[in-house]
């Protein structure tokens, strides 16, 4: 199979900046994604990495290490309001869908 | 901004019965997908279509799946006969070109629940 895994849970003060991980299977792959997922909602799409290195977005960047087979998600002067899952998805060769880990639940306090 | 839009948002059935779940894709978009999420549990993927057949399909979508576009618009995912552990979020995404390159937009998906 094609695992993803990243933390089940994590939990951030407002304000603060949090790191999310997530490690891939390297073989075939295309290009990684980072999708936010509030409770009960649709997943909706924050970035995505091709190449090695880092991708700015305001307060969201994401990093790519491709031989490593390793992504993570930073958020900077977190708010209530990134309380949500943050999903890690990649794309393989041969497949036109995306394959999702379980995602990491983020929890913001005050 | 446009936007995916599925329906129901939520259906409640009986174990064995058909159910249907209706989407319509941003309109200039050429591939589309099912994925679904159990509660608590990843989002998985289902099928992919384009060009009016399935180009892909997982495990999951076995013989009680089908998909069907009657028509411009409404891409329709349909389960003949629905077992327990069908209760999950099934959602819609379309793409522009293929996901490697491109965005997947999801809908807001649809709850089935069976009894």
């Amino acid at each position: 199979g094609q695992n993803i895994d990243q933390p089940t849970e994590m939990t951030a003060t407002e304000g603060a900046i949090v790191q999310i991980n997530c490690t891939y299977q390297t073989s075939g792959f295309n290009g990684l994604f980072w999708y936010q997922q509030h409770a009960g909602e649709a997943p909706t799409f924050l970035s995505y990495n091709v190449l090695d290195g880092l991708e700015e977005k305001g307060r969201f960047s994401s990093f790519l290490s491709r031989s490593k087979g390793y992504s993570y998600l930073l958020l900077k002067e977190l708010q209530m309001k990134d309380s949500a899952s943050y999903l890690c998805a990649v794309s393989y060769t041969g497949r036109r869908a995306l394959t999702f880990g379980s995602g990491t639940r983020l929890q913001v306090q005050p | 901004e446009p936007e995916v839009t599925q329906t129901p948002s939520h259906q409640v059935t009986q174990m064995g019965q058909e159910v249907i779940l209706r989407c319509v894709p941003i309109s200039n978009h050429l591939y589309f997908y099912w994925y679904r999420q159990i509660l608590g549990q990843k989002v998985e993927f289902l099928v992919s279509f384009y060009n009016n057949e399935i180009s892909e399909k997982s495990e999951i979508f076995d013989d009680q799946f089908s998909v069907e576009r009657p028509d411009g618009s409404n891409f329709t995912l349909k389960i003949r006969s629905t077992k327990l552990e069908d209760s999950a979020m099934y959602f819609c995404a379309s793409s522009a070109g293929l996901v490697v390159t491109g965005e997947l937009f999801f809908g807001e998906g649809s709850r089935l629940t069976v009894l």
